[in-house]
């Protein structure tokens, strides 16, 4: 069975400065990878996705995330954050196969001060 | 698109009562969940359905039921309600359950039991 670990319980960024939230996952085959944001109040928004192809996929609010296979990850990265990217990120991993739902990390918070 | 919508938004009960949280998709999704989220512990998956009238277990089960009796409508019960339940509830829904479709949530239902 898949898994995804976000080391990171809570991490604080300046704003403009750049951002980048771990995730590792564990799966035997090539993983489908989901990264979503989730601000205070709401639900969960898709930001982006990974299915094969280029290993560095761009998503919405400036965000992109890079697939590395030989570390297991699919790391956030952002290269200026803003005051409205303060919320809770969570990565997501789906079977190649089945018809399993997908396995969420448990999240990383996000603060950003001025 | 409304999308996914979840009613009630809030709502507090007493230990024992029972109540309904109601998941409205109209994306035509065959796939739905029901999460609950809890500070620390990210989402953890309480029942999910395949389809009109077929549901499955997820993580954390106990205490809940679920009905699928139409293709749109996921509904989540609580029978006798118990301050454990104390939680926010979120409802997805996937177009099929293969691992490359995202999930599309709710706004979520604070839930408070005294």
């Amino acid at each position: 069975a898949q898994s995804v670990t976000q080391p990171d319980i809570h991490i604080t960024v300046s704003e403009g400065a750049s951002l980048e939230l771990r995730c590792n996952y564990s799966y035997g085959a090539t993983p489908y990878l989901f990264w979503y944001v989730q601000s205070p109040g709401q639900g969960l928004q898709l930001l982006l996705k990974y299915f094969s192809g280029d290993t560095l996929v761009q998503g919405i609010k400036g965000f992109e995330a890079e697939f590395k296979r030989s570390q297991s990850s699919f790391n956030l990265r952002k290269p200026s954050v803003h005051w409205s990217d303060a919320a809770e990120y969570f990565c997501a991993v789906g079977e190649g196969t089945g018809n399993t739902p997908l396995v969420f990390g448990k999240g990383t918070r996000l603060s950003v001060i001025a | 698109n409304a999308g996914v919508t979840q009613t009630p938004k809030f709502r507090v009960l007493k230990t024992g009562q029972s109540m309904t949280l109601l998941c409205a998709q109209d994306m035509n999704h065959e796939y739905m969940y029901w999460y609950r989220q809890d500070p620390g512990m990210g989402l953890r998956l309480i029942h999910y359905s395949v389809g009109e009238g077929t549901t499955a277990k997820g993580e954390v089960p106990d205490g809940y039921n679920v009905s699928r009796l139409k293709k749109q409508n996921f509904l989540l019960g609580l029978e006798s309600a118990a301050p454990s339940q104390t939680s926010v509830y979120f409802c997805a829904s996937s177009l099929t359950g293969v691992g490359n479709q995202p999930q599309h949530f709710g706004d979520g239902t604070r839930l408070s039991i005294l």
